[in-house]
């Protein structure tokens, strides 16, 4: 399969434990994303990088979340200290930024997402 | 700030009718507009996009969406309606003049379409 792959699925967790997950975005993409969906919503923008480098982080990442993607390939994103209200589908997408691209008109590939239950 | 609005949290049609779902959007400057559907258990999958051009813009299982400039809408919608379109939609916008969200895609809170057999 070379779509783009989120582990571990599903993860349940106790209130106060950390919690990482893990994205292998499709192979030939540079650019990588970090969303956050709850029930009834859209999905909210976290993060995303370009190679390795994080480019932009949304307000709604606090102090207690922290993504890296350090060789430009695979990202993770951890989250400390793990709240309730950290519960959700994290979802993670790729897309190919073209060298020259004005800007970027391409769509995100997106996994099946992580969920996370904190209880 | 750019932003898109779903009206519609749900939407029912009977099979065989035409169907559509609903967006508008919110941005300082041209969007590109974007739709998604989530099928249970699965991830987000792309089906159309406008960037310039052709109004009119034509996608996966027969989808196509309309861009009016002078209504802000990007209103999805398909002739002949299928059980197994029953799935989540969202319409997505990004701004590519904005400052700080020119690479980001603005997701509205979607809408559950139904095909009634």
């Amino acid at each position: 399969d070379t779509g783009v792959s989120q582990n571990p699925r599903h993860k349940i967790t106790k209130r106060g434990q950390n919690v990482t997950f893990r994205c292998d975005p499709i192979s030939e993409h540079n650019r990588l994303y970090w969303y956050r969906q709850t029930l009834g919503q859209g999905p909210e923008f976290l993060t995303y990088f370009q190679n390795e480098a994080q480019l932009e982080k949304s307000r709604l990442l606090s102090d207690r979340f922290s993504a890296e993607r350090p060789k430009g390939s695979f990202s993770t994103l951890e989250i400390q200290r793990t709240e309730q209200g950290d519960s959700a589908m994290y979802l993670c997408a790729s897309t190919l930024r073209r060298v020259g691209e004005a800007s970027n008109t391409g769509e995100l590939f997106f996994g099946e997402g992580s969920r996370l239950t904190v209880l | 700030a750019q932003s898109v609005a779903q009206p519609e949290d749900q939407v029912n049609v009977a099979e065989g009718n035409p169907l559509t779902v609903k967006c508008t959007y919110s941005v300082s400057g041209n969007p590109y507009l974007f739709w998604y559907v989530q099928y249970p258990n699965r991830g987000l999958q792309f089906l159309l996009k406008y960037i310039t051009g052709d109004n009119l813009v034509k996608g996966s299982y027969g989808f196509e969406a309309e861009f009016n400039k002078s209504q802000t809408s990007f209103h999805l919608k398909k002739p002949s309606a299928l059980v197994s379109d029953s799935a989540l939609y969202f319409c997505a916008v990004r701004d590519p003049s904005h400052q700080t969200g020119a690479n980001n895609l603005f997701f509205g809170t979607g809408t559950r379409l139904t095909v009634i057999p």
